[in-house]
Formats: structure tokens, sequence, C-alpha cells
């Protein structure tokens, strides 16, 4: 059974950059059947796509975001991560890590448990 | 404001019939599937309807899914104390880019 966990500093000061990973257990992060996506959910809010990326590489972004988000994988460590730049009190939410499944774009299952992240100074 | 638009709180008593609705365009629901997704208070989301009307394997099928032109509705029948939770819609938007709803928070009474 597949499952993820999100690991990362649950503080970060306003303009430094998130930097998050999710490590994957019980299935391989190089199968072409899935991709991986980070999610947020702002306290007390909804949710909010933040992007995916594919074992080819190939990254999806939400638009509001893409000029600060960067996803990546790594293989070696059957792990992909999250690097969000210049961040604000805005950005303190949430974030999970979860699989998608290629065939459907929205189909996201498991999801991590999700880790807080706080920016303050 | 989310671009797929549920509404925020709805309610039933145990037993009854509730529906909960997420509304789109052409570019979102109106060319691709909805996902509904069923969030209990501190955990994380699970799918609870897929290609608008599918059950992944272990869900109740007291949860069903519909959809017409550009809105969604999930459908909850025989109310259970255990089904209050946060509900969202999600597709995928011709901007290339997956939207989620607003949430709606269901309370039973």
């Amino acid at each position: 059974q597949v499952q993820l966990r999100e690991s990362g500093p649950g503080l970060v000061k306003p303009s430094q950059t998130l930097s998050l990973t999710c490590t994957v257990s019980g299935g391989s992060i190089r199968s072409g059947a899935y991709y991986w996506s980070w999610i947020r959910q702002h306290p007390g809010k909804g949710l909010e796509w933040i992007g995916y990326i594919y074992y080819s590489g190939s990254t999806y972004y939400n638009p509001s975001l893409k000029s600060r988000v960067t996803i990546s994988l790594d293989t070696s460590k059957n792990q992909f991560s999250l690097k969000l730049s210049s961040v604000s009190a805005a950005d303190t939410a949430v974030y999970f890590c979860a699989r998608g499944i290629t065939s459907s774009s929205t189909y996201f299952d498991p999801w991590g448990q999700g880790t807080l992240v706080t920016v303050s100074s | 404001q989310s671009v797929l638009t549920q509404p925020p709180s709805a309610s039933g008593t145990p037993g009854q019939r509730v529906t909960i609705s997420c509304s789109g365009s052409s570019s979102n629901i109106g060319s691709s599937y909805v996902y509904w997704y069923q969030q209990l208070p501190g955990t994380a989301p699970k799918v609870l309807i897929y290609r608008d009307n599918q059950r992944p394997s272990g869900v109740p099928d007291r949860f069903s899914g519909s959809k017409s032109g550009t809105s969604a509705s999930l459908a909850i029948s025989g109310l259970r104390s255990e089904d209050e939770a946060d509900y969202y819609c999600a597709a995928w938007d011709d901007s290339l880019s997956v939207l989620f709803g607003g949430g709606t928070k269901l309370t039973v009474l």
C-alpha cells in the first residue's frame, strides 16, 4: 500500500524559499502510471492545487503560483519536492502531497497527512 | 474566489438525502470529468467520486455523482452522522490547471 509523508520546516521567514519533501513508500515514483502533486489548504479554507510532475519530468503548475513554484523528483530517494520562493504570510497553509493517476487528471489518491507551514518573521 | 462554485454549507437529518452542487464553465466541468473529495475533520481529503459518477472501491453506494453541462452534483442518501465533513468538487481546466471548488461543509443535524 502506497503511503506518502511530507517533511520540512514548519516555519519560514517572509521572502525566503519554502522547501518541502514528500517521501513515497510502498511504491515507486518511477511508474509512468502516476504523477506526483502538491496541494495546499489555507487555515480554515478550501483546497488549492499547486502543481504536479510526471516521471518524465513534465510539470504543470497553478498559473497563479507558476512564477514561484518548482516541483522536482529524486528517484534515487523515491521522493519529490516542492520549492516556493518569495513567500509571504499568504503562503501559510497545510501542504499536502498526493499521488495522481495519469489517466485521470484530477484523481489524487493517496494523500499525505499534510504539514503546516507558517510564514512569519 | 474559486472558479468552481459550491454552496458554503449544507445540512440534513439522519436518513435524509442531501445534494451538493458544483457550478463551473465550458472550460472545466463542461469539458472535463468532475471529481468529488470528502475531507473529515483533521484529515486529508479522499476521493469519493471520480469521472463524474464512478465510486472507488470502498465508497458506499449512498454516495452518487452526476453532471449536466457545466454543473455537477454530489448526492448523499441515507445521511449518517459520520458523513459530517467538508466536500470538494474538482475538475481539470483548459488553462492547464486543476481547479477545486470552495468546499461545502455538511452538517448532520
